[in-house]
This record gives structure tokens, C-alpha cells and sequence, in this order.
């Protein structure tokens, strides 16, 4: 799986939208960008996840550049319970992957009153 | 649906004693998976199983083994604890017919002294 590298942290105020970047410039084309999250030691969560085109749910937009090689987080609205680890992760969609997810160190990102 | 449980959630060991930490899930989820986490770190993957009678070694799997005798447990062993395990352990599942995320457990404290 390729490699990611996520600014290690970040803040945003309440309400405002966090951006959260993440670099993964050897991205194969079988490959999908996975992002998940860690509040205060509990297990993670997953958020969304895409292959090239943007994606959007009820948590949070994916912006994946044309190239593949990097792409943008956005929570809309961030409120202090966005408080976390985010974890971007990249990962074969291939049957020998078997679902393993290879996590970096994650961005902090720290919402402020 | 409880999801994925994990027991205990705490335990604290004396340097070579052993223990079993106990994955279940009530999804059906036909993979499974141990991650280790220490602190400031992501997950590292310690054994996963695709199936029942089946398992793999992920990225740690140095002084762990794991069992899959029944599709909806997972369990990890710690044969001689060593300090350097002292971690918070979780458990995840993850169907590939069913979706695209990993659901993990609440994690386990170990501390080993």
C-alpha cells in the first residue's frame, strides 16, 4: 500500500471548516483513500473513503486531486466533539489486501472554542 | 447489535505471565483483525484471519498468537509478557461484501510491568 504523509497537527476554530491535507504521491490506480479517525483513545472511525472522483456523506467531503497524489479532508462545520487523530489511509481494493488498513501518525486537529 | 466487544478492557501483568484478550462480534464480519497502538503512534497491525480456522501474521506478530476457532471470536495470546507489550490493544472486523469499513472494538489497556 502506498505511503501517506499528513501534517502532524492543526487547528480550527468552531464552526469554521477544517481542511485536512494528506500526501500520497505513489497512489497506484487501484488504489482508494481511506480516512479515518481516533477521539481520546477510542477505536477508530471511519469517516469516507474514494477512489478518484469527490466524494461526500453525512460526516465530512473528499477532495481527491485529478493527479491522485494528494487530497483534502473537509469537515464542514467542526464542532469541539470533531476533536481527534485523523488517519489517512491508502489501500488496495485487491482481494490479496485482505481489508488491512496501514495507519500512519494521523493529524491532530484541535477545535477550538 | 453489540458490535465488536473486546475483554477485559484493563489488565495489568507481571513480566512473563500470559494472557488471552477476547475479540467478539455479532456481524457476521467474515475477517478479523489485532492492532496494537502505543503511545503518540497509529495502529500496527500485530495478526488478522480471513475465516474461521484461519490467521495470518500482520506486522508485529513477535510474541502474540491468535485463534479463530469460531467465526465470531478472535483471540490474542500473550504466551510470556515482556514490558515492551504494554500497549492498548484493539480488535476490528470487516466484510468484504457487506461494505468498505473497518469496525473496530473499544480496546484493551494492557500494562505489563
Amino acid at each position: 500500500d502506498a505511503k501517506t504523509t499528513q501534517p502532524t497537527s492543526m487547528d480550527c476554530a468552531e464552526g469554521r471548516a477544517a481542511n485536512l491535507p494528506c500526501n500520497h504521491s505513489t497512489i497506484s490506480g487501484n488504489e482508494y483513500v481511506y480516512w479515518y479517525r481516533q477521539i481520546h483513545s477510542q477505536g477508530p472511525q471511519y469517516i469516507i473513503h474514494g477512489l478518484k472522483n469527490n466524494e461526500t456523506n453525512e460526516m465530512a467531503s473528499l477532495i481527491i486531486t485529478e493527479d491522485r497524489k494528494s487530497s483534502t479532508l473537509i469537515l464542514p462545520h467542526a464542532t469541539l466533539r470533531d476533536t481527534a487523530v485523523y488517519y489517512c489511509i491508502v489501500r488496495s481494493a485487491g482481494g490479496t489486501s485482505y481489508g488491512k488498513l496501514t495507519f500512519g501518525q494521523g493529524t491532530i486537529l484541535t477545535v477550538h472554542p | 447489535n453489540a458490535g465488536v466487544t473486546q475483554t477485559p478492557k484493563f489488565r495489568v501483568l507481571k513480566t512473563g505471565q500470559s494472557m488471552t484478550l477476547l475479540c467478539a462480534q455479532d456481524m457476521n464480519h467474515e475477517y478479523m483483525y489485532w492492532y496494537r497502538q502505543d503511545p503518540g503512534m497509529g495502529l500496527r497491525l500485530i495478526h488478522y484471519s480471513v475465516g474461521e480456522g484461519t490467521t495470518a501474521k500482520g506486522e508485529v506478530p513477535d510474541g502474540y498468537n491468535v485463534s479463530r476457532l469460531k467465526k465470531q471470536n478472535f483471540l490474542l495470546g500473550l504466551e510470556s509478557a515482556a514490558p515492551s507489550q504494554t500497549s492498548v490493544y484493539f480488535c476490528a472486523t470487516y466484510s468484504r461484501d457487506r461494505g468498505y469499513e473497518q469496525y473496530f472494538g473499544p480496546g484493551t489497556r494492557l500494562t505489563v510491568t
